[in-house]
């Protein structure tokens, strides 16, 4: 069975500060997908990143970075100098790499940046 | 190039009445998925279409609920009687073909709907 578990339901920072965002999922799969996706106050889900589980590359994208870590099956999602605007709900994924695109996505953090 | 679009974006539904959710995929995308988002928590997988063909509905439930591709137009996702426990945002997904092809997903922007 796929699970996917995000423990922090709310996580509330300070302006320019860094934050991580856990994700730890379960899957019997030898390769696989995990995805983070937003999803700002006004609900649309926006695609943040896609990583292969044959790639642990960490990767970076501006002050987002992602750790990826097979042993421990998990993969984690850092802002660094947070702003008012990544205020959203943070869902992690996870699919197969054959098949369908059943997503099966974590319960969500919702991530509170303030002034 | 339009992303994928979902209408209508707010629905509201007396209980007992009936919801039609439509998902018009990209241009070129044959592949449709439904989720359901209730309120504070993650989306949920419902079903997975194909032109006329339903591929995998191991997430609908079983009563009420059911959806279409049909070979021209939008797919629906279509709630009978509804009640309070369906408000819900749904999102709808759809991908060029299947992941061996190396395809992503796109979600819509969902539909909100509201059972009073």
């Amino acid at each position: 069975a796929q699970k996917v578990t995000q423990a922090q339901t709310e996580i509330s920072v300070v302006e320019k500060e860094d934050v991580t965002l856990d994700c730890v999922y379960e899957t019997r799969d030898t390769t696989y997908y995990l995805f983070w996706y937003k999803q700002p106050p006004s609900g649309e889900l926006v695609f943040l990143i896609r990583r292969n589980s044959f790639d642990e590359q960490n990767e970076i994208s501006g002050r987002y970075s992602w750790n990826f870590q097979k042993s421990t099956s998990s993969f984690n999602f850092t802002i660094t100098a947070s702003q008012v605007v990544d205020s959203a709900v943070y869902f992690c994924a996870l699919s197969r790499t054959s098949g369908t695109y059943k997503y099966i996505f974590g319960t969500g953090t919702r991530l509170k940046v303030l002034a | 190039n339009a992303g994928v679009m979902q209408n209508p974006r707010h629905l509201v539904r007396r209980r007992g009445q009936e919801a039609r959710l439509r998902c018009s995929p990209m241009k070129g995308h044959s592949h449709v998925y439904w989720y359901r988002q209730l309120p504070e928590e993650g989306l949920k997988f419902m079903v997975y279409l194909q032109k006329e063909n339903i591929i995998d509905e191991s997430g609908m439930p079983k009563e009420r609920f059911s959806a279409e591709f049909p070979k021209e137009g939008p797919s629906i996702l279509r709630i009978q009687q509804v009640v309070r426990g369906d408000s819900a945002a749904y999102f709808c997904a759809s991908s060029l073909g299947r992941r061996e092809l190396n395809t992503e997903a796109f979600f819509g922007q969902g539909t909100r709907l509201t059972v009073v």
